[in-house]
């Protein structure tokens, strides 16, 4: 069965560094987003993205982050100089046409930044 | 905007005894309604979701939601649950049949079936 896949699992890093989170949706999904949950709370919506542009964004998703999709199997999620606050674990997730838009999500990955 | 509420944190119930994990949502407009689990160390799986129609909706392992729309729920429900039930469940709503329109989630219900 086709599964978003998302590396690394954890990442470490260092405040003020950048990161980049990656994700490979499912081959057929046009439709792409992150999401992230901080330790004890909510998932919350970053952002979703069709087409090669950001089709919504939340407040947290501020000029600190960008997405890009590369090429035609992964999709990055960049945070240009993180913060304390940032860290969390961050899913990936993707739908299509044929899952009458159902979002799968990824495994994530645990960002901690020190 | 959209909020859903899950009242429990954790439920506890033994195995073989019905399970029930409640949520109510508060959405403008027609709510779409979705039910995914949460293993440790493992992302979200999706288990079930209310788009429209018949108000009761089956999915993965057992598992069925009823959308009540007078009183703004969906709550989960399995009949006899099993110890590998035991999870992090969550709710979630969007307000638009459309791709790309973001979820919100509840905060969890974490269950735990003991046998």
């Amino acid at each position: 069965e086709p599964e978003v896949t998302q590396t690394p699992s954890h990442q470490v890093t260092q405040m003020g560094q950048e990161v980049i989170l990656r994700c490979v949706p499912i081959s057929n999904h046009l439709y792409f987003y992150w999401y992230r949950q901080i330790l004890g709370q909510k998932v919350e919506f970053l952002v979703s993205f069709y087409n090669n542009e950001i089709s919504e964004k939340s407040e947290i998703f501020d000029d600190q982050f960008s997405v890009e999709r590369p090429d035609g199997s992964n999709f990055t999620l960049k945070i240009r100089s993180t913060k304390l606050e940032d860290s969390a674990m961050y899913f990936c997730a993707s739908s299509g046409l044929e899952s009458d838009y159902t979002q799968y999500f990824g495994p994530g990955t645990r960002l901690t930044v020190l | 905007a959209q909020s859903v509420a899950q009242p429990e944190d954790q439920v506890n119930v033994a195995e073989g005894n019905p399970l029930t994990v409640k949520c109510t949502y508060s959405v403008s407009g027609n709510p779409y309604l979705f039910w995914y689990v949460q293993y440790p160390n493992r992302g979200l799986q999706f288990l079930l979701k209310y788009i429209t129609g018949d108000n009761l909706v089956k999915g993965s392992y057992g598992f069925e939601a009823e959308f009540n729309k007078s009183q703004t729920s969906f709550h989960l429900k399995k009949p006899s649950a099993l110890v590998s039930d035991s999870a992090l469940y969550f709710c979630a709503v969007s307000s638009i049949k459309a791709a790309g329109n973001k979820l919100t989630f509840g905060g969890g219900t974490r269950v735990l079936v003991k046998p």
